[in-house]
């Protein structure tokens, strides 16, 4: 079984610029959350969508949104980027939204960098 | 979700076991202990979870204390390959999806 893929790996905006990444969740997964890693805050976490609703939002501006699709894949975009925005953004995605095992599979990230 | 504290950094000899240590103290009763680590510009994996009985699974064991104030993560024989950040998150099964990663320990395994 194929794991989280997420593209691009890498990418490289300028302040002002918007960006989406995308994420494809195992097969038959339905959970999808979004982290963002950085060297000062460490992972936080975005927000999280199951069956194309976004159940849960973290601490983040509005510039930050997302999106899922019947398919379950996701997509979150950032508009005005601003340099702190550079981080690794992390999918994650899950079977369920809750249950006694619900352990996430990560990606491989997308690392964003902002000039 | 209940905070954890971990130990900043430990060092483990290859195939010697690493305990990993983690404090949760406020842990309430429905929240279960999960653990995840990070190979340096990798995404986090999972490794294992548990309520209030040991859980042992491929990658390594968990041993939660009666009171569930702390558990500590084994990996039996570690390797290089083990070297990463582990993290220790507690959180009911509600949440575990919306995970809050602390600072985590960073294991470093030497030869």
């Amino acid at each position: 079984k194929a794991g989280v893929t997420q593209t691009p790996r890498y990418l490289i905006k300028t302040r002002g610029q918007q960006v989406t990444l995308s994420c494809s969740p195992i097969s038959g997964h339905r959970s999808v959350s979004w982290y963002q890693q950085t060297p000062g805050q460490g992972l936080q976490f975005l927000f999280e969508y199951f069956s194309e609703t976004q159940r849960n939002k973290g601490n983040f501006p509005g510039r930050f949104s997302g999106r899922q699709f019947s398919n379950s894949r996701s997509e979150m975009n950032v508009s005005t980027l601003e340099l702190g925005d550079s981080a690794l953004y992390l999918c994650a995605s899950s079977l369920l939204a809750g249950g006694p095992s619900n352990e996430q599979f990560f990606g491989p990230g997308t690392r964003l960098t902002v000039l | 979700d209940a905070k954890t504290t971990q130990p900043t950094s430990m060092d483990c000899a290859e195939g010697r076991a690493a305990n990993l240590p983690c404090n949760h103290s406020t842990i309430s009763g429905n929240e279960y202990v999960y653990w995840y680590r990070q190979i340096h510009s990798q995404g986090p994996q999972y490794i294992i979870h548990g309520l209030k009985n040991n859980e042992t699974n491929e990658m390594a064991s968990l041993i939660i204390t009666e009171d569930r104030k702390s558990s500590t993560l084994i990996l039996p024989h570690a390797t290089l390959r083990d070297t990463a950040v582990y993290y220790c998150i507690a959180c009911s099964t509600g949440t575990a999806s919306k995970l809050t990663f602390g600072t985590g320990t960073r294991l470093q395994v030497t030869l």
